[in-house]
């Protein structure tokens, strides 16, 4: 499978525990996208990288939240003292910018973060 | 700011039935995309459109990019069990790469 894999898939923690996911995109891709989706909503964007470099952080992403991407091919999102609210599922897209063609996001199957 | 709504927001229907759907936008769109999101997993990209009119098909899919540029509509022709789901349109905010989500129609299908 050359898709877009993320782990761990499910992570359950307690309240003020740190959490680490890791995204690995489609091979060639040179961006990689976080998102966070709570229960019955869409995604909302939350960070995005072109190769090594964070380019963009959405107001959503607090202190407490972190990522990196530092060979530029996988990337992982760190949250620092979950909270209850941080309970969603977390989203890592790729695609492929530069090309002569559009610049289309595919993504994971998420991680589902469960904070108690 | 930019917010895409999505009608219906959910439906049943009967197995063999067509399904239509749409995504409205409060502002312009360059690129509308139509995914689908079974439950606990990603969203898996179905249609894209990149030109207002464009009207592109992926199997039973269909999917037009409003000549307004601020709606796009999704047809499911003959529907299956395992189009249960829930769909998604979405497009680039602002010129930029943050893809913004519509509200998601749940589509239920009755053998």
């Amino acid at each position: 499978d050359t898709g877009v894999s993320q782990d761990p898939r499910h992570k359950i923690t307690k309240r003020g525990q740190n959490v680490t996911f890791r995204c690995d995109p489609i091979s060639e891709h040179n961006r990689l996208y976080w998102y966070r989706q709570t229960l019955g909503q869409g995604p909302e964007f939350l960070t995005y990288f072109q190769n090594e470099a964070q380019l963009e952080k959405s107001r959503l992403l607090s202190d407490r939240f972190s990522a990196e991407r530092p060979k530029g091919s996988f990337s992982t999102l760190e949250i620092q003292r979950t909270e209850q609210g941080d309970s969603a599922m977390y989203l890592c897209a790729s695609s492929l910018y530069g090309t002569a063609g559009p610049d289309t996001q595919y993504f994971g199957p998420g991680t589902r973060l469960t904070v108690l | 700011g930019q917010q895409l709504n999505q009608s219906p927001q959910s439906m049943f229907i009967q197995e063999g039935e067509d399904v239509s759907m749409n995504c409205t936008s409060s502002s312009i769109f360059n690129t509308w995309l139509w995914y689908k999101q079974d439950p606990g997993e990603g969203p898996v990209l179905l249609i894209a459109l990149y030109k207002a009119g464009e009207l592109t098909s992926n199997g039973r899919l269909t999917a037009q990019f409003g000549i307004t540029r601020k709606d796009s509509f999704l047809n499911i022709s003959a529907s299956i069990p395992s189009d249960v789901g829930i769909y998604f349109c979405a497009g680039p905010r602002g010129g930029t790469y943050k893809y913004i989500f519509g509200t998601g129609t749940r589509l239920k299908v009755l053998a």
